[in-house]
């Protein structure tokens, strides 16, 4: 099994909306990642998490936020965001932070009106 | 700044020709390669990995890896109209993590 699982599919926002995106996995993995990825470009990293802890943060703006509750969950903290953030949002897992595989969740598409 | 190119795209092969999908990395000590297979609107799909000099293959795709030329490559055999998405390479450095090219975007034509 190498699902990675995240909701919301897809949400529409307000500029001064909060909203959270949630991340799941259940292989055990050690390593979870945010993302962002605008049309016909590559993922961007955003946040690293090791361990449950914040190990790199990719100077990513404080409308951020990561929170990462447990070894299998991985929150998205969302605050008055601006149209430009929107993107697919994608979370992935690897097993630890040595070179094995990463697994992407099918992502959130993101639109902030 | 580590980097990693891909052969720029699109690129189009007919249906049951050999695609060949080629990444250079300007990291030497990189460690770690893998390929991505990305829909449109849908999120990147890991297909191959490869870790160590040499071919790795699983069914129709064979990976390739030279680290002495810093360079990965990616067959896909008897192409078919699904295999058409983005291709996106992806290079892992310990404490660096995942470095994507912008990807090649393959078109099978029936």
């Amino acid at each position: 099994d190498t699902e990675v699982t995240q909701t919301p599919k897809h949400l529409v926002m307000g500029m001064t909306n909060k909203k959270s995106l949630k991340c799941e996995q259940h292989m055990g993995h050690r390593a979870m990642y945010w993302y962002k990825q605008k049309a016909k470009k590559p993922p961007e990293l955003m946040f690293v998490y090791s361990y449950e802890k914040l190990s790199i943060n990719e100077s990513v703006p404080s409308r951020f936020s990561p929170e990462c509750p447990n070894s299998s969950l991985l929150n998205l903290h969302l605050h008055a965001l601006q149209p430009e953030d929107s993107a697919l949002y994608l979370c992935a897992s690897s097993q630890g932070m040595v070179s094995t595989e990463a697994f992407f969740g099918q992502g959130t598409r993101l639109t902030v009106v | 700044q580590k980097e990693v190119e891909q052969n720029s795209g699109p690129l189009s092969v007919p249906e049951g020709a050999i695609a060949s999908l080629n990444c250079t990395y300007s990291d030497r000590v990189s460690q770690s390669f893998f390929w991505y297979r990305q829909y449109s609107g849908k999120s990147p799909e890991l297909i191959m990995s490869i870790y160590s000099n040499g071919d790795k293959e699983d069914g129709r795709f064979t990976a390739q890896l030279n680290k002495a030329s810093q360079y990965v490559s990616l067959l896909i055999r008897d192409s078919q109209p699904s295999d058409s998405a983005t291709y996106l390479c992806a290079v892992y450095n310990y404490g660096q993590n995942f470095v994507f090219g912008p990807g090649t975007r393959l078109s099978v034509l029936p």
